[in-house]
């Protein structure tokens, strides 16, 4: 079946380690999003990208980095640079011309 | 700046109960407003609007959208348990890259 899967489900880090999420999709979506979800603060983003090797920053890009080198891939690496990375991030696709963003079940990341 | 305000940030009801949640919205050439439903992980589609005062209805979810007051509003009829879950409003600009998501509005509907 079609669909994003993200992984892992749930992490837990060291403050100043660097992690990378994963997000990937059997859609053959060109768009692909990353958001982070915080209590009481709906989805914020951080990056998309609408095509392969070509990526934009969203509203809270700092301290996060992305690649888009496969279709199917959009890894998110949350860096050390990011002063509270303990959230929920959510990976999303789109096709061109779809009215709807297809999420994944989200990574839970907790920094201790 | 882009805006999406949804509100009552949280409700609680009773099953049986009918339902209004509320989102309006700042965004530079409008073309769509998108509500999801997130039960525990991933959010689900629900509705989609371009058009003002053309009501989308799904069972006993129905929701409408006033362009020229720049708000949305989610009913619920009837609501039952499984109806608790967090309803995210996002709204689309011409461009048609970026969702602008709401805060989000988290129902619970209490047996």
């Amino acid at each position: 079946d079609g669909g994003i899967t993200q992984s892992p489900k749930y992490l837990f880090r060291k403050e100043g380690q660097n992690v990378t999420l994963s997000c990937e999709q059997n859609l053959n979506h060109d768009a692909m999003y990353w958001y982070r979800q915080d209590p009481g603060q709906g989805l914020r983003l951080i990056y998309y990208s609408q095509i392969v090797n070509d990526f934009q920053k969203g509203d809270i890009a700092e301290g996060y980095s992305v690649s888009r080198e496969k279709k199917e891939s959009f890894p998110l690496t949350v860096t050390s640079a990011q002063k509270n990375p303990t959230a929920f991030y959510l990976c999303a696709s789109k096709s061109p011309g779809a009215r709807e963003l297809f999420f994944g079940e989200g990574s839970r990341l907790t920094v201790l | 700046e882009d805006k999406v305000v949804q509100s009552p940030l949280s409700l609680v009801v009773h099953e049986g109960d009918t339902v209004t949640l509320n989102c309006s919205y700042e965004v530079t050439n409008f073309r769509s407003l998108l509500w999801y439903k997130q039960e525990k992980k991933a959010p689900t589609f629900l509705f989609m609007l371009t058009s003002s005062g053309i009501e989308k209805k799904s069972g006993r979810l129905s929701s409408i959208l006033d362009k020229k007051e720049l708000f949305s509003i989610l009913n619920i009829t009837a609501t039952q348990t499984g109806d608790s879950a967090v309803y995210l409003c996002a709204v689309v600009p011409n461009t048609g890259n970026q969702f602008y998501f709401g805060t989000g509005t988290s129902l619970t509907v209490i047996p």
